[in-house]
């Protein structure tokens, strides 16, 4: 059983550029977290998503950024016109359905994001 | 505004002492507190989670407390091992009834031979 897959683990993009960051949760999982971490800062949730469906985009950027998470395929966080102060590393998490809302989350290694 | 406050000096300890790492939180009321693991480069591995109802939870070398008078959660780790230096993360949830997930900023425990 496969883990939660990110892709790229590195990514490097000049300013002006575009980043796609992707993830694959776990088998059985329809809920995916977006995070970014800075350098010795904790995480920062960014997005909540189901299949189809933004559940709670509070920690997102008004501009530039957008997230999706499609009915097939993997979930994608895009990152418009990158700025230096988007150099981080982007973690995606994973859980389970539930009416509960809340289970544990399983994360995924990371993209590590440099903007030049 | 939430606020989650973890030690962020690292907590040096012996191997085979007991380890104890605090989490405080403040302006809100959460439902459920949760503990991770971070090893540097890589992502955070769960490993408790508790509930407001709950006062204390187990799972093998390791025990949460969770006060939602004082707002603390105590993460203790028994017989503590080389192996278990790591950043040690306490997580919230909103607390609003959405799914927002609060993180603190980490504890960094080294355990020493």
């Amino acid at each position: 059983n496969a883990g939660v897959m990110q892709n790229p683990r590195h990514l490097v993009r000049r300013r002006g550029q575009e980043a796609r960051l992707r993830c694959s949760p776990m088998k059985g999982h329809s809920h995916v977290y977006w995070y970014r971490q800075l350098p010795e800062e904790g995480l920062k949730f960014m997005v909540y998503l189901q299949k189809e469906n933004i559940i709670d985009e509070s920690g997102m950027p008004k501009e530039r950024f957008s997230a999706e998470f499609p009915k097939e395929g993997p979930s994608i966080l895009r990152i418009q016109q990158v700025v230096r102060g988007d150099s981080a590393a982007y973690f995606c998490a994973s859980s389970q359905p539930g009416v509960a809302g809340f289970y544990e989350q399983y994360f995924g290694p990371g993209t590590r994001l440099t903007v030049t | 505004s939430q606020k989650i406050e973890q030690n962020s000096e690292a907590l040096n300890i012996q191997e085979g002492k007991t380890a104890t790492l605090t989490c405080n939180y403040t302006n809100y009321s959460p439902a459920y507190l949760q503990w991770y693991r971070q090893d540097p480069g890589r992502g955070p591995v769960f490993l408790l989670l508790i509930r407001e109802n709950e006062k204390e939870k187990r799972k093998e070398r390791l025990k949460v407390t969770f006060d939602t008078t004082l707002k603390q959660s105590l993460f203790h780790i028994t017989a503590s091992q080389p192996a278990d230096s790591a950043t040690y993360l306490c997580a919230l949830d909103g607390g609003t009834g959405g799914f927002k997930t609060i993180f603190g900023a980490g504890t960094r425990l080294f355990v020493k031979a």
